[in-house]
């Protein structure tokens, strides 16, 4: 089955610095992949996401790269601002209406002001 | 519009002990889900449904059911408490589930099993 690691599992950056968080999978036949950001004490909420026919995918100050040679995809924030302090997980799945999703591990993410 | 809301918010039960855990949404969302979320872990699927009646069984389904009888309704319920089950349990619902239509999460319940 699929498997889906995330790094680093805590980052820290200066404000209007960039983040990027990092992840693999394993299943090669994985074709959707979501980002969701998890605030303190709510649920997931979908960021971006991109499937497996376009290596790059842009949403403001959030980007999407996907490498499916190498299986991983990562997720760029620029510009980062204090609200973007959170958890994001990332995702992978086949395109059956969720029901297979395997999310990584996390990252918390802190934006010092 | 409430989106989509879990009830309750906090419960602690003893081990043995049964509850059931309340999902409600009010976007006419055909497809609705069940997740776990235990520490250091990404969320990890009990169960889901793809419209009102239907059930089917996730990553972990062990040690729970579901029920969907009315559509906007999703019940997971725990027959006999093990402190394994202590997790944050979050509900989502979609309108024909992603990559076509996002999911969106309610605010979580924190079960706690001693």
């Amino acid at each position: 089955g699929e498997n889906v690691e995330q790094h680093p599992s805590t980052l820290s950056v200066q404000e209007g610095d960039s983040a990027v968080i990092k992840c693999t999978y394993s299943d090669s036949a994985s074709n959707y992949f979501p980002w969701y950001k998890q605030e303190l004490g709510k649920g997931p909420q979908l960021i971006i996401d991109i499937r497996s026919n376009v290596g790059e995918k842009k949403d403001q100050r959030i980007a999407v790269t996907l490498n499916k040679t190498a299986k991983h995809f990562s997720l760029h924030i620029t510009e980062t601002q204090p609200e973007d302090s959170a958890v994001y997980f990332c995702a992978a799945s086949l395109d059956n209406y969720g029901q297979n999703f395997v999310f990584g591990p996390g990252t918390r993410l802190s934006v010092l002001p | 519009n409430a989106g989509v809301t879990q009830t309750p918010k906090f419960r602690v039960l003893k081990t043995g002990q049964s509850m059931t855990l309340l999902c409600a949404q009010d976007m006419n969302h055909e497809y609705m889900y069940w997740y776990r979320q235990d520490p250091g872990m990404g969320l990890r699927l009990i169960h889901y449904s793809v419209g009102e009646g239907t059930t089917a069984k996730g990553e972990v389904p062990d040690g729970y059911n579901v029920s969907r009888l009315k559509k906007q309704n999703f019940l997971l319920g725990l027959e006999s408490a093990a402190p394994s089950q202590t997790s944050v349990y979050f509900c989502a619902s979609s309108y024909s589930g992603p990559p076509r239509d996002e999911q969106y999460f309610g605010p979580g319940t924190r079960l706690t099993v001693t």
